[in-house]
């Protein structure tokens, strides 16, 4: 069984430019969330989504982000006009059921020059 | 916030045991202790959760206090693999999003 897998692993973007990080779950996982971790930070909750549906989204910031989680396909943590303050490591995880064990992926880093 | 409190740092020789200790003097009755650590460019991975009683499993076990006050991550044999960032989260079956709210963590460093 894969496990939770993110695309792409790396990913540089200049400051304006949009940048688009996937997460597959596993399989048979309906409940994603994503954590972003700033340099020598610990991880933060972003958003909390089952498919087609955002559960929490207490932890996105107001504008730019956005995050969706299809009934085909993976979820998308979507960032437009991004700022060098958006570099960081975003983490995807995925569970089975809201208090079930957490798997994560591998993360995204993301680089705005 | 996290709702718990950890060391920064500790260190271990390779092959004995390590005590992670975790306070969480605020603890509430529907809270669960998990621990999860995340070794260097990777992303975290659950070690163990419990809610009362002491919980073991093939990665650790997990002492939990009486009052729950306070719980403490043992592994048996430290190994240089077990260098890594172990976070005590308390999760709260309260909350619908069950998201974890990551502390900073105690660094553990393991000595060959």
């Amino acid at each position: 069984n894969a496990g939770v897998m993110q695309n792409p692993r790396h990913l540089v973007r200049r400051r304006g430019q949009e940048a688009r990080l996937r997460c597959s779950p596993m399989k048979g996982h309906s409940h994603v969330y994503w954590y972003r971790q700033l340099p020598e930070e610990g991880l933060k909750f972003m958003v909390y989504l089952q498919k087609e549906n955002i559960i929490d989204e207490s932890g996105m910031p107001k504008e730019r982000f956005s995050a969706e989680f299809p009934k085909e396909g993976p979820s998308i943590l979507r960032i437009q006009q991004v700022v060098r303050g958006d570099s960081a490591a975003y983490f995807c995880a995925s569970s089975t059921g809201p208090s079930s064990e957490q798997f994560f992926g591998p993360g995204t880093r993301l680089t705005v020059l | 916030d996290a709702k718990t409190t950890q060391p920064n740092s500790m260190e271990s020789n390779e092959e004995e045991p390590v005590h992670l200790p975790c306070n969480h003097s605020t603890i509430s009755g529907t809270d669960y202790i998990h621990w999860y650590r995340q070794l260097p460019s990777q992303g975290p991975e659950y070690v163990i959760h419990g809610l009362t009683s002491n919980v073991n499993n093939r990665m650790a076990s997990l002492a939990i206090a009486e009052d729950r006050k306070s719980s403490t991550l043992i592994l048996h044999r430290a190994t240089l693999r077990d260098a890594a960032v172990y976070y005590c989260i308390l999760r709260d079956v309260g909350d619908s999003s069950y998201k974890l709210i990551f502390g900073s963590g105690t660094r553990l460093l393991v000595r060959p």
